[in-house]
């Protein structure tokens, strides 16, 4: 049974660096083929992909958002962390980590956490 | 960027079909995928490489995609069906590929 779950702060001041982290369970990020994408959603708008890594290590990132962004994996705490640093208000959104598994050489998402809510806010 | 361009809404009366488009420039040379998602629940996988369906999901639910754009089709639609939906592919003509989500639909059951 393939989950996945969303941990980190609630709230965050603009300026401040977010971390957060996925942690799922039933595959292994060491499975060739086997990724992880961080996606968010600002309330009421659409979904916005932020970043992906693979079983290899290798890290893809938002255009837009590039230089803000850091995706890494711990294999053996079956965990993957995003840190997105400079958050300002606009960065509101609700961040889902998902899964892309080794048969969608095209990148479908087959499986979601259940999000969570960051606000941005002094 | 590769850009998706979804309607905002569709509206469609119980046991009717529903059509929800997806634009994009030579779309039909990627893979789509649409996503179901309701009120306050993560999205869910309804239709994987234009046409495909996960596990689980209804037949009600089929895709097709050529020239410049992609359909997702809703058979029967029922009550239940009312939810966002959203197309999505994986882009790989730029440098580096990344994965671009459409606008979204609303589909409002009558």
């Amino acid at each position: 049974q393939v989950t996945l779950r969303e941990s980190g702060p609630a709230l965050v001041k603009p300026t401040q660096t977010l971390t957060l982290t996925c942690t799922f369970s039933g595959f292994s990020l060491s499975t060739s083929g086997m990724c992880v994408s961080w996606i968010r959603q600002p309330p009421g708008k659409a979904l916005e992909w932020l970043a992906l890594i693979d079983w290899d290590d290798d890290k893809y990132y938002s255009t837009s958002l590039k230089t803000r962004l850091t995706i890494s994996k711990d294999t053996s705490k079956n965990q993957v962390v995003l840190t997105m640093t400079n958050m300002d208000p606009v960065d509101t959104a609700t961040y889902y980590c998902a899964r892309t598994p080794p048969v969608a050489g095209t990148g479908w998402f087959d499986y979601w956490g259940q999000g969570t809510l960051v606000t941005v806010s002094s | 960027s590769y850009v998706l361009t979804q309607p905002p809404s569709v509206s469609v009366a119980p046991g009717k079909t529903a059509r929800i488009t997806c634009g994009g420039n030579n779309i039909g040379s990627k893979s789509v995928h649409w996503y179901q998602q309701k009120p306050g629940q993560a999205p869910v996988l309804v239709v994987y490489d234009d046409s495909d369906r996960p596990s689980g999901i209804p037949e009600r639910f089929s895709g097709s995609n050529s020239g410049n754009t992609a359909t997702l089709t809703i058979s029967r639609v029922e009550a239940g069906d009312e939810a966002d939906y959203y197309c999505q592919v994986w882009d790989s003509s730029s440098d580096h590929p990344y994965w671009v989500f459409g606008g979204g639909t609303k589909l409002t059951v009558l």
